[in-house]
């Protein structure tokens, strides 16, 4: 089992609106959780990286949450534009060089 | 645009060819990644340098062949793939070395869409 886990695996949202990508892990230690976007054909790029401490964190449009307790994270995008179509991939660090990526969330935004 | 640059962007070659991919960065990141990503799944580690010597190697199979010759190039050598073997090959790079790169994020390049026939 994956010790990441990311819900939906895929999610098909019109333009303008909003949504909320999960990621729930089981990754032990915890160190930090990163949101990665990656465009089709492309390498993915850092959103945000939370740390223990931090419970919320926005860059631009998109905000993420972390809940250490639960072990739950989650991506919020506001006002959703046609290139935020892309897969969304949570990434849990141990703290050693071991990361844990989750099998991502495919974001399609249509006009 | 990416500050790894990988080439080629494709590449398509048999199983008894032998090639080699390559990345480049000029940002000072003395850590280096080799991942493989196959559709629809997240990029798996194959290879990771630090200070330009090899620290992971993630049970990689020998027809996969690293190479850092200095501290901003990477190479990823093949011979003898299989068809299975087909995936696009990301590189990245941190900027500190890996055991450290825990709160370092990664920096991928675009990758090499690679396909064995």
């Amino acid at each position: 089992k994956n010790q990441v886990e990311q819900s939906p695996q895929s999610l098909i949202i019109l333009e303008g609106k909003n949504c909320t990508l999960q990621c729930n892990y089981t990754v032990s230690p915890f160190s930090n959780l990163r949101w990665y976007k990656q465009d089709t054909g492309r390498g993915p790029v850092s959103l945000t990286i939370m740390t223990f401490s931090e419970n919320t964190k926005s860059n631009g449009r998109y905000t993420a949450t972390l809940d250490a307790d639960t072990k739950q994270s989650s991506l919020h995008i506001t006002a959703s534009q046609l290139s935020d179509s892309a897969s969304y991939i949570c990434v849990v660090s141990k703290g050693d060089n071991d990361m844990r990526f989750g099998a991502g969330t495919r974001l399609t935004v249509k006009p | 645009d990416t500050e790894v640059t990988q080439t080629p962007k494709h590449l398509v070659m048999g199983m008894t060819n032998k090639k080699s991919l390559k990345c480049e960065q000029h940002m000072g990141h003395r850590a280096m990644y080799w991942y493989k990503q196959k559709a629809k799944k997240p990029p798996e580690l194959m290879f990771v340098y630090s200070y330009e010597k090899l620290s992971i190697n993630e049970s990689v199979p020998s027809r996969f062949s690293p190479e850092c010759p200095n501290s901003s190039l990477l190479n990823l050598h093949l011979h003898a793939l299989q068809p299975e073997d087909s995936a696009l090959y990301l590189c990245a790079s941190s900027p500190t070395p890996a055991k450290d790169s825990w709160n370092s994020p990664l920096h991928f390049g675009n990758g090499t869409r690679l396909t064995v026939t």
